[in-house]
């Protein structure tokens, strides 16, 4: 099976930064990763897919990206919003996985 | 707008069994395939489960493989989980989810069925 190791855990910025979390496939997943936020009490909420690909609605400040089996997921100008827990999961093949999440809090 | 509402949630025993439900609408239900994900209490997400379209493919997580049972009628548009053999560490909010359409399924594993929409949630405590 498929696992997917995400980093860092947890990060503290402020408002207007840039922010960078990480998700390392343990082998080839091509494009099927996908990259959700979920608040507490909410349903999670799929921002983008096919490593790169912006839901519809999604603000540009998020984007993805990828080398080799390593995917990135960058927030440009953080906003109070954006405060969440972000999780990566690759789809390439069932059984899916996610990574074990980012908590992205207040500085 | 696509909607998915999970039911069936509640108190168990340990041992004992419940069945979840997941009821969707807003979209043409028997093209998707559709997944079930928990979060425990504190803990990340987790994906547990999913079935094909026509139901003659699902693949499991370990660690409700064997116990849990995914299934789906696509004559009223429901996703059931039949969960069996409940532990302590069952205790979660489950979620349905829905694949996306661009996916596929075969000899009981699903390609790029990445989860494109969520329910809100249902919880399940499993304690004596």
């Amino acid at each position: 099976d498929i696992q997917v190791t995400q980093s860092p855990a947890s990060l503290s910025a402020s408002v207007g930064d840039r922010v960078t979390i990480t998700c390392r496939a343990s082998q080839s997943i091509s494009r099927y990763l996908s990259w959700y936020q979920h608040k507490p009490g909410r349903a999670p909420k799929v921002l983008i897919y096919a490593t790169s690909t912006l839901q519809d609605g999604v603000p540009s400040r998020f984007g993805g990206s990828r080398s080799g089996t390593e995917y990135n997921f960058t927030i440009t100008n953080l906003q109070p919003e954006d405060f969440a827990t972000y999780y990566c999961q690759q789809s390439y093949s069932s059984p899916l996985t996610f990574g074990g999440g980012t908590k992205v809090e207040i500085k | 707008q696509v909607l998915l509402v999970e039911s069936g949630g509640g108190v168990v025993q340990p041992g004992r069994s419940l069945r979840l439900s997941c009821a969707a609408s807003g979209f043409v239900f028997s093209s998707y395939a559709m997944h079930w994900v928990r979060q425990a209490p504190g803990k990340g997400l987790e994906w547990l489960a999913v079935i094909s379209p026509d139901g003659n493919n699902k693949d499991y997580a370990d660690s409700v493989k064997g116990r849990f049972t995914i299934s789906r009628d696509n004559s009223k548009s429901t996703l059931d989980l039949q969960m069996d053999s409940l532990r302590a560490d069952d205790t979660a909010v489950y979620f349905c989810a829905r694949g996306d359409i661009g996916g596929y399924c075969t000899n009981g594993r699903c390609y790029g069925v990445w989860v494109d929409n969520w329910g809100q949630g249902t919880l399940v405590t499993v304690s004596s």
